[in-house]
């Protein structure tokens, strides 16, 4: 269970703040994703990486920012957020993107609560 | 577009029984496939099967089955001799041939009873 790590696990913060969620994937894999877990609701895809360039972007407010400065870390990067953006943050990677049905590698997950 | 149901929000089985989980999807691909991961409380979510469309036979991985129906479009998770350690959500996924984009259902949360 130590392939993909996030930190941190619990975060809270208020509508001004600034903050960052950290993931470090240690499979040697080419492609990261950043998903948004709510209750109820399918994981939604917010931005996929494949060989550090975006290549999916699903419509995701402005207010989450990704950047992944290598194939082993991905940031996802929060500010002035909203209290319905509470929800778990998740974290996969995979060995690549396209052509196939890679399997998709989970961390544990951020628990975000904007108050 | 693609999309997958799991009509059952939450299920219980009883220690050592057997249990299904169903999943239906909808897509206009010929080529894709289909996964069923496992989030335990508090845990990771793993990979606990995957069936390629373009084949016939029923994949299994130990106590977990799956039976595809093509044509209907129902892909469900059989789980034989249920144990406590299989408490978790379950969710089915669908992935096209091309990219590598899960479309996941909203899950079943499943409880093994002593």
């Amino acid at each position: 269970e130590t392939g993909v790590t996030q930190t941190p696990r619990h975060l809270v913060m208020g509508m001004t703040n600034k903050k960052s969620l950290k993931c470090e994937q240690h499979l040697g894999h080419n492609a990261m994703y950043w998903y948004k877990q709510s209750a109820k609701k399918p994981l939604e895809l917010m931005f996929v990486y494949s060989l550090e360039e975006r290549v999916e972007n699903n419509s995701v407010p402005s207010r989450f920012s990704p950047e992944c400065p290598n194939s082993s870390h991905l940031f996802l990067h929060l500010h002035t957020l909203q209290p319905e953006d509470s929800a778990l943050y998740l974290c996969a990677s995979s060995q690549d993107w396209g052509g196939f049905a890679y399997e998709q590698y989970f961390g544990p997950g951020t628990r975000l609560t904007v108050t | 577009a693609q999309t997958v149901t799991q009509s059952q929000p939450e299920m219980s089985v009883q220690e050592a029984e057997t249990v299904t989980l169903s999943c239906t999807y909808d897509t206009s691909e010929n080529n894709y496939y289909l996964f069923w991961y496992k989030q335990p409380p508090s845990r990771q979510m793993i990979l606990v099967i995957r069936q390629e469309a373009y084949k016939q036979q029923n994949a299994t991985e130990n106590r977990f089955s799956v039976n595809f129906q093509k044509a209907a479009k129902s892909f469900s998770l059989k789980i034989s001799d249920s144990q406590l350690g299989d408490t978790a959500m379950y969710f089915c996924a669908l992935v096209k041939n091309t990219g590598n984009q899960f479309y996941f259902g909203t899950g079943t949360s499943l409880t093994v009873i002593p």
